[in-house]
């Protein structure tokens, strides 16, 4: 099993360009989820999904979109990308939600530095 | 959203040492309280997820304990060695956010 897999490891754009961030798992998890992480501010959640077809906002959702059509692939995309979106990308699955013993443990992939110019 | 808390922000100690340190979280509706361990350039790794009050799990030298009832867990690290240097998160469901990180406390073990 490859775990759960990012790409790109690195980009750095330009403000006002887009772009989407590559998240997939092999594990058949039915959760998963985008968290940024800056400095100072700990690991914070995008958004997340439950299942295919089903997304929904985290705490810092603005800027940024989701889909799910596959339980495999978990995409982010940036719409119009700002300075303050300078960030490193952590994806994480799980085979249940965090809220549960046994099957919320987050299986995190290794992460997409962006920097934004 | 209610804050996930962890005490202190960084810790030195000497190889050998044991030492712990503090999640607090918000204990209304609770559900579960998760330990991660980060090490530099690497991505964070499940260590536990605790459901019950009184709860106690342990991997090798690290044990977890759990207070649903006042909001806090701790972790203890037992003789501690270099390779155990890294940052330790928990997270804990809040409000309608599924999972919500702590700060983090920075481990350093200087042999």
């Amino acid at each position: 099993n490859a775990g759960v897999t990012q790409t790109p490891k690195f980009q750095v754009l330009k403000t006002g360009q887009s772009m989407t961030l590559q998240c997939a798992q092999d594990m058949n998890h039915e959760y998963m989820s985008w968290y940024r992480q800056d400095p100072g501010m700990g690991l914070r959640l995008i958004h997340y999904s439950v299942g295919a077809g089903i997304t929904d906002q985290g705490e810092v959702p603005n800027g940024y979109n989701v889909s799910r059509s596959t339980t495999e692939d978990f995409p982010l995309r940036l719409l119009s990308a700002a300075p303050s979106q300078t960030s490193v990308y952590f994806c994480a699955s799980s085979s249940g939600q965090p809220y549960f013993y046994g099957s919320g443990e987050q299986y995190f992939g290794p992460g997409t530095r962006l920097t934004v110019t | 959203i209610l804050n996930v808390e962890q005490s202190p922000q960084s810790l030195h100690v000497q190889e050998g040492d044991s030492t712990n340190f503090t999640c607090s979280f918000p204990s209304s509706n609770f559900y579960a309280l998760h330990w991660y361990r980060w090490e530099t350039a690497k991505s964070p790794e499940a260590l536990f997820v605790m459901t019950l009050n009184g709860d106690e799990k342990k991997k090798g030298r690290i044990s977890a304990t759990l207070n649903t009832k006042e909001g806090y867990s701790y972790l203890y690290i037992k003789g501690s060695q270099p390779e155990d240097s890294a940052t330790y998160l928990c997270a804990s469901p809040s409000g309608n956010t599924p999972l919500v990180f702590g700060k983090g406390t920075r481990l350093s073990v200087i042999a």
